[in-house]
């Protein structure tokens, strides 16, 4: 059964970049789905960031667009997340998640990872 | 502000049903596919429900989704303490062009 684990820094300055890591197992991200972002801050809901197909199609939050990259690097089966110019709003729990459904506008996430706390501050 | 909108929360006796109501509008819910999470306190949100009323494997039939117009509803019966969690609905939106989830509903077993 796939698994997704996320990694990165639980600290991060005020301005600077906010990067993370998910690395997939169990399941090869490049034989199909799209693969998602999705954060939610201390206390409050979710917000989906963004999701990806290994073939490098995307989808982006249109409120984050601007500041966000995702990509996938296929040989080692892992997801990245860079978040630009962070604030003390983009503190949160971010999970990778597999986004199922996507490509005839169904939309499901079906797996997720533990999540990992980034927390923006100086 | 969340673009669907669900109850704060909703409670119950063990044993009873309770409903957990999400509403949108014709650019989400309307014309798109409801799927429903269950995040107990300190872990992943887990799927519960899809394509409106689809429950994935391994979870039980005491869990039911539906959905009418541009509302969505998920049932819960026989309910459980361990049943105590957070439930978010989520959806397409066609002119955001985005996922968007509920605020989340806290469902207490009393």
């Amino acid at each position: 059964q796939v698994q997704l684990q996320e990694s990165g820094p639980g600290l991060v300055k005020p301005s600077e970049t906010l990067s993370l890591t998910c690395a997939v197992s169990g399941y090869s991200i490049s034989s199909g789905y799209f693969w998602a972002w999705i954060r939610q801050p201390p206390g409050k809901g979710l917000e989906w960031i963004g999701s990806m197909y290994h073939s490098g199609s995307t989808y982006y939050n249109p409120s984050l667009k601007s500041r966000l990259i995702v990509s996938a690097d296929t040989s080692k089966n892992q997801l990245s997340l860079k978040l630009t110019s962070v604030t003390a709003a983009d503190t949160a729990v971010y999970y990778c998640a597999r986004h199922a459904g996507r490509s005839n506008s169904h939309d499901w996430f079906d797996a997720w990872g533990q999540g990992t706390l980034v927390t923006v501050s100086s | 502000q969340s673009v669907l909108t669900q109850p704060p929360s909703v409670s119950a006796a063990p044993g009873q049903k309770v409903t957990i109501s999400c509403s949108g509008s014709n650019s989400n819910i309307g014309n798109n596919y409801v799927s429903w999470y269950q995040q107990v306190p300190g872990t992943a949100p887990k799927l519960l429900i899809y394509d409106n009323d689809k429950r994935p494997s391994g979870i039980p039939d005491r869990f039911s989704g539906s959905k009418s117009g541009t509302s969505a509803t998920l049932g819960v019966t026989g309910l459980q303490t361990g049943d105590e969690a957070d439930y978010y609905c989520g959806t397409w939106d066609s002119s955001l062009s985005a996922v968007v989830f509920g605020g989340g509903t806290k469902l207490t077993v009393l």
